[in-house]
């Protein structure tokens, strides 16, 4: 069965400590995002990754970091979170065709108090 | 720059009806693909319907059908025989790669659809 699994479905930090919200997919799809959600503003793009070690900004990358050693697995790192980082956190990931429709995961909810 | 902008933030309907949702974008190329999610309750975001720019035909699946007007940089989702279960949030997403060099989908800020019986 095709799905994106992200760990932990919600989660509840302090400022200023360190976050990792992780994301897999065994379809071996090339290409994967991090988007966060927030009332009003739709899908945002933190993240996107090509393949293994392979990449870039999307728009709103401050604040956040990412890594990417296997194909299936791709983490959010948030380093001394802050509270404008609490969100709804969405990984998805598509095969490297234009066409494809990116297949989104269930989302981790993050409160940083 | 690309952009998308769904301006309807909700609509209402009566069950068994016919809804339309609209969407433009702004877009420098003309190979772009144009794609229709589906935001439920729990907050799951489901994949509905995809236009390729250079296909003439307005895509269909199911009960849902897109109305695309290229030179309008229009892309409605047409909603056909309205159940409850509709009731959503329906987000319009727009790749570009020529533009932006990448497979990122930029996103509209959602229509939130409640279907009444």
């Amino acid at each position: 069965d095709m799905k994106v699994t992200q760990m932990p479905r919600y989660l509840i930090k302090r400022m200023g400590e360190n976050v990792l919200l992780e994301c897999g997919q065994d379809m071996s799809h090339e290409t994967m995002y991090w988007y966060r959600q927030d009332p009003g503003l739709g899908l945002q793009l933190i993240y996107i990754s090509y393949d293994v070690d392979s990449n870039s900004e999307g728009d709103i990358p401050k604040g956040y970091r990412v890594s990417r050693k296997k194909r299936e697995h791709f983490s959010l790192i948030l380093d001394s979170a802050k509270t404008n980082q609490t969100s709804v956190y969405f990984c998805a990931s598509s095969l490297s065709t234009n066409n494809q429709a990116p297949l989104f995961g269930e989302g981790t909810r993050l409160s940083v108090l | 720059a690309q952009k998308v902008t769904q301006t309807q933030t909700s609509i209402s309907v009566m069950e068994k009806t016919t809804v339309t949702m609209d969407c433009v974008y702004e877009t420098q190329d003309s190979s772009y693909f144009l794609f229709w999610y589906k935001q439920t309750a729990s907050g799951e975001i489901v994949f509905l319907i995809r236009q390729d720019s250079y296909k003439k035909e307005n895509a269909t699946v199911g009960h849902y059908s897109l109305n695309f007007q290229k030179p309008k940089s229009s892309i409605g989702l047409i909603i056909t025989a309205t159940q409850i279960e509709d009731s959503a949030v329906y987000f319009c997403a727009m790749r570009d790669p020529a533009s932006s060099g990448s497979w990122q989908l930029i996103f509209g800020s959602g229509t939130q659809l409640t279907v009444m019986p």
